[in-house]
């Protein structure tokens, strides 16, 4: 089956402008996990859904960030009035959601340059 | 603040020499992982260690989590130019916890 796909890969947009990323999981994955990746740094946990539940959004940076689930398929993040440090990769990833699962099937990737 | 560091942040290498890269923290964790990212492409799982003290081998890969479980390593034998890519640890604090902390990545360059 195809794995996790994320759309688009690259994205240019000058300061100010909003963007919406989008991520397709695996099939039949309740979880799904966005992270953003700057130059030289870890990926850091931006928010977190997992089937039916209250999404954790707990790293969300600001209010200008903002992501949307429906249901146990396609998710978007949205970033609204970009600013230059939200430029990095975007990572999107899914688990099954079964207990003994740890494995996260990464996405490629959306690269975010904000001018 | 990253929970878990990496060393080295860099790290060029010959084909066919070794290399060892760490991951430290002062927190414990439930488990570890290790990823490889190639650029271009999201992390690839490699392996998840989960018992203080194991290690485990991967082909010329061998991981180990400290008896303490606070820190891990990732050993390659004879490295090859595919082993190049970026080398992320990521952990778990409690073992029902659905957030990893990642560290901030070791990039490995192995020269043919």
């Amino acid at each position: 089956g195809a794995g996790v796909s994320q759309s688009p890969s690259n994205k240019v947009t000058e300061k100010g402008k909003d963007v919406e990323l989008r991520c397709d999981p695996i099939s039949g994955h309740t979880a799904l996990y966005w992270y953003r990746q700057r130059l030289g740094q870890g990926l850091e946990f931006l928010i977190y859904f997992q089937g039916n539940s209250a999404p954790d959004k707990s790293g969300l940076p600001s209010d200008r960030f903002s992501a949307e689930r429906t249901g146990e398929s396609v998710s978007t993040l949205t970033i609204q009035r970009t600013q230059q440090e939200d430029s990095a990769v975007y990572l999107c990833a899914s688990i099954s959601g079964l207990p003994w699962e740890e494995t996260q099937y990464f996405g490629p990737g959306t690269r975010l340059l904000v001018l | 603040t990253q929970l878990l560091k990496q060393s080295p942040q860099f790290l060029s290498i010959q084909e066919g020499e070794n290399l060892t890269v760490y991951c430290n923290s002062s927190s414990v964790f439930s488990s570890l992982q290790w990823y490889r990212q190639e650029p271009g492409e999201g992390p690839v799982l490699l392996v998840t260690v989960v018992t203080g003290g194991e290690v485990k081998k991967l082909k010329r890969l061998t991981f180990q989590f400290g008896d303490a479980r606070k820190d891990s390593s990732l050993h390659i034998t004879a490295a090859q130019p595919g082993d190049t890519g970026l080398y992320l640890c990521a952990g778990k604090l409690g073992s029902n916890d659905y957030k990893l902390s990642f560290g901030a990545g070791t990039t490995v360059t192995v020269r043919a």
